[in-house]
């Protein structure tokens, strides 16, 4: 089944600058992979999906690549403030198709 | 809010108690999810319905039993629990499976 690496140490910005997270993935390349922001103690919540033959997607501040040969997505946020500040998942598809699996998340923080 | 009610938030409970957790979801979705967060790991997927029928039951001990009486409500029956089992149960819904999912607020349990 795959398997996602996201780095689990915390990401520490200042203020308006861009922040980047990593996934990566060990297996087969999923269809799709998506992108979900958990504040603690509270579910995620859905961001952005990037299909396998979309290089780049963009969303207001966010932005995501999805690069199948380097088996990575990046996830960009730009002008980052205080309150982006909450764990971000990456997650896809599994073996199988049925479900749909999660990384452990890194923890970003952006000072003001 | 995101569509997705979850009761209790908190529940403490014993080793002999039997309980059960709620997840309604009003966005006319296909699909529901019962998912486990433990601290420091990535959310674990536990059941998958989709169109009120079990399309994945990942492994779970049968103490946890999962019902789906119709595509808006899905409930996660316990009993017999083991303190290991406290955690945040998240319930999600998506159009079709493997869609963006829709999370509820989690309910925290404790097991004592």
């Amino acid at each position: 089944s795959q398997k996602i690496e996201q780095n689990s140490e915390a990401l520490n910005i200042q203020e308006g600058k861009t922040a980047t997270l990593t996934c990566n993935y060990t297996n087969y390349s999923p269809a799709y992979l998506q992108w979900y922001r958990q504040d603690p103690g509270r579910g995620p919540v859905f961001l952005l999906l990037i299909r396998e033959n979309e290089k780049e997607k963009r969303k207001e501040r966010l932005k995501v690549t999805f690069d199948t040969t380097l088996k990575q997505s990046l996830f960009h946020i730009t002008a980052s403030q205080p309150a982006d500040s909450a764990t971000y998942l990456c997650a896809l598809e599994d073996t199988g198709g049925f479900k749909t699996i999660f990384g452990a998340g890194t923890r970003l923080f952006v000072k003001a | 809010e995101t569509g997705v009610t979850q009761t209790p938030r908190h529940l403490v409970m014993g080793m002999t108690n039997k309980k059960s957790l709620k997840c309604e979801q009003h966005l006319g979705h296909n699909a529901m999810y019962w998912y486990k967060q433990s601290a420091k790991k990535p959310l674990e997927l536990m059941f998958v319905y989709s169109l009120e029928e079990r399309v994945e039951n990942n492994s779970v001990p049968s103490r946890f039993s999962p019902e789906c009486p119709n595509s808006s409500h899905l409930f996660l029956h316990l009993h017999t629990l083991q303190p290991e089992d406290s955690a945040l149960y998240l319930c999600a819904s998506s159009q079709e499976l493997n869609n963006e999912q829709f999370f509820g607020p989690g309910t925290r349990l404790t097991v004592l």
